[in-house]
């Protein structure tokens, strides 16, 4: 059963860009689940999306915004990059959410902002 | 308002020794809780869980312990492996399947040959 696939695996972007970040869930998974990681920090969740609606969202301004389309594939898109943005970007599948079973990972997205 | 707390961002155990990470909590709700174990370069793979109705969960060389009363859980690993050097996360959510995942910040475990 293939695993959760981001991409693309590496970025570099420079101040004021915006950034799309894509993800495919494991088959059958319809809750992804977005964070952020950023050095020393834990993963902060970012929003959570099930059946194309955002369900859950998480402390972070609205220049991050995310979509899931039909077939359960996600993007996250940050507009106006700032250099705080720089982290390791994680998406997390599960068949129905994060309460009461485990989010599986993919390997993330390391962005990097110049 | 950190609900996850990992207070020591290192342990380094000899191998075939005992590694015994600590997490703490202070939300109420959760009820379900997991580790998660990272390397470098690769998203957190899911390591075990336990449920809030139980205190303890074993799965081979892991085990979980739950202590609800104190907010306190522990992942023990035994015996210890140069493998199982990597960061752990601990996380915990609360009821519902729209709860999101509250991670701490990881603790470094390095095994020693």
């Amino acid at each position: 059963k293939a695993g959760v696939t981001q991409t693309p695996r590496y970025l570099i972007k420079t101040r004021g860009q915006q950034v799309t970040l894509s993800c495919s869930p494991i088959s059958g998974h319809r809750s992804v689940s977005w964070y952020q990681q950023t050095p020393g920090q834990g993963l902060q969740f970012l929003f959570e999306y099930f059946s194309e609606t955002q369900r859950n969202k998480g402390n972070f301004p609205g220049r991050f915004s995310g979509r899931q389309f039909s077939n359960s594939r996600s993007e996250m898109n940050v507009s106006t990059l700032e250099l705080g943005d720089s982290a390791l970007y994680l998406c997390a599948s599960s068949p129905w959410g994060a309460g009461g079973q485990p989010q599986h990972f993919g390997d993330g997205t390391r962005l990097s902002i110049l | 308002d950190q609900q996850v707390k990992q207070n020591s961002p290192s342990l380094s155990v000899q191998e075939g020794r005992i590694s015994i990470l600590n997490c703490d909590y202070t939300n109420s709700m959760f009820d379900y809780f997991l580790w998660y174990k990272k390397y470098p370069a690769e998203g957190p793979t899911f390591l075990i869980s336990i449920s809030s109705i139980k205190d303890k969960n074993e799965d081979g060389r892991f085990t979980v312990f739950l202590n609800k009363s104190a907010k306190h859980l522990s992942l023990h690993i035994v015996p210890s492996q140069p493998g199982d050097s990597a960061v752990y996360f601990c996380a915990a959510s609360g009821p519902g399947a729209n709860s999101k995942l509250t991670f701490g910040k990881g603790i470094t475990l390095s095994v020693r040959p």
